[in-house]
């Protein structure tokens, strides 16, 4: 059973067009649930670090949601250099990360 | 800001070779791990290591990897004998608080 699920796989959206992509995940063991960017050949950039249900974190056009099973992150009026392979990843009771596919954005102007 | 820096960018390497990756984490880190991302795949956890000792290891870890940090600053991936199936990114992460900062990645091909 997977520990972390992200869909869709990929999304295309125009240029200023609001989505949101899903991170489901199993609760058991939880240290945290963290957002990355991944541009093609590179190592995942940093975003967000969630703990807690309910909480929220905002960095420019993005913003990521936590619930008890899910968590979103909401591109508001993306630009083009928002595309990226957008990752999730649980903490686990060791704190190493367990990572899901990604969700491939791509952002048209 | 400060980095985590990984050399070679890119390492080719014939099967059955040694190869020894580094990365340099940020100063004051005391945390690393590596991870591993096939092409198309997932990342994928491979050791942590803390206080000059393995944490945890996967599956993947096996007698062929050895992780090592010989002067303090830098910080190894050794894989003795390598397998077309290494053939990967490999990412070395070091950690403040619970957040983990990844390196830029080194581009294993096993020939």
């Amino acid at each position: 059973e997977d520990q972390v699920t992200q869909s869709p796989e990929a999304l295309r959206l125009q240029e200023g067009e609001s989505s949101s992509l899903n991170c489901s995940y199993t609760v058991s063991g939880l240290r945290g649930l963290f957002w990355y960017r991944q541009d093609p050949g590179k190592g995942p950039e940093f975003l967000f670090t969630l703990y807690s249900a309910g909480e929220e974190k905002e960095k420019e056009r993005l913003k990521a949601t936590l619930t008890k099973k899910e968590s979103f992150l909401h591109i508001t009026a993306p630009k083009p250099e928002d595309s990226a392979t957008y990752l999730c990843a649980r903490g686990d009771s060791s704190y190493k990360l367990i990572f899901g596919s990604g969700t491939r954005l791509l952002v048209r102007p | 800001e400060p980095e985590v820096t990984q050399t070679p960018s890119h390492q080719v390497t014939q099967m059955g070779q040694e190869v020894i990756l580094r990365c340099v984490p940020i100063s004051n880190h005391l945390y690393f791990y590596w991870y591993r991302q096939i092409l198309g795949q997932k990342v994928e956890f491979l050791v942590s290591f803390y206080n000059n000792e393995i944490s945890e290891k996967s599956e993947i870890f096996d007698d062929q990897f050895s992780v090592e940090r010989p002067d303090g600053s830098n910080f190894t991936l050794k894989i003795r004998s390598t397998k077309l199936e290494d053939s990967a990114m490999y990412f070395c992460a070091s950690v403040r608080g619970y957040e983990q900062y990844f390196g830029p990645g080194t581009r294993l091909t096993v020939t």
